[in-house]
């Protein structure tokens, strides 16, 4: 069973179109993220919802707009899309929002920005 | 800057060698986590450390947390093709579950 699944795994698309990245876990969790991870590596976050509300928002173009219709799910909107935007988007869960605990994360999506 | 700097960022050595890999940072963090991240997929939870000068083993990964709670490092004794990966260290700062990664290591054990 997979805990916390993206869709889809790639998306390739030109400049200045608008995508969306969908998240789900099924472990019950209150606390969602989206993180950002560059072509170092580098993992970053963007969003944390814990319970539909947002609660973290870290330095994110308002391009950038996440949605959570309900605590299961948190999907990725992203507007105008420029080439700095390619990168490996992952979504995460926590049992809730106190500090340490572990997260899961999901399987990635690639994006590429033509 | 990062608020975790991880060194050394590559690592390539022969099935058998042991290793160190080093998480620093001048911030003081509540606790750390040590995550694993293959090709193609996320980051895993190796292990969380808490207290400062804790070490904790996972078979042959040994974790330790700095006295200071700024800084870790993980042993991995005996390494095998298996362990090849990212490695990413991972601290949380007072309440909240904000985790703030290290750049990480990659790890490349040849067999």
């Amino acid at each position: 069973d997979t805990a916390v699944s993206q869709t889809p795994k790639y998306l390739v698309t030109q400049m200045g179109n608008d995508k969306s990245i969908k998240c789900e876990q099924n472990l019950g969790h209150d606390t969602m993220y989206w993180y950002k991870q560059d072509s170092k590596k580098f993992l970053k976050i963007m969003f944390s919802y814990n319970n539909k509300e947002l609660i973290i928002n870290e330095t994110v173009p308002n391009r950038f707009s996440p949605k959570s219709p309900d605590k299961a799910h948190l999907n990725l909107h992203i507007n105008s899309l420029e080439l700095g935007d390619s990168a490996v988007y992952f979504c995460a869960s926590s049992q809730d929002s106190g500090g340490g605990n572990e997260q899961f994360f999901g399987p990635g999506t690639r994006l590429t920005v033509l | 800057t990062q608020l975790l700097e991880q060194s050394p960022q590559f690592l390539s050595i022969q099935e058998g060698e042991n290793l160190t890999v080093y998480c620093n940072s001048s911030s003081v963090f509540s606790s750390l986590q040590w995550y694993r991240q293959e090709p193609g997929e996320g980051p895993v939870l190796l292990v969380t450390v808490v207290t400062g000068g804790e070490v904790k083993k996972l078979k042959r990964l040994t974790f330790q947390f700095g006295d200071a709670r700024k800084d870790s490092s993980l042993h991995i004794t005996a390494a095998q093709p298996g362990d090849t990966g990212l490695y990413l260290c991972a601290g949380v700062k007072n309440a909240g579950n904000m985790l703030t990664f290290g750049g990480g290591t990659r790890l490349m054990v040849k067999p």
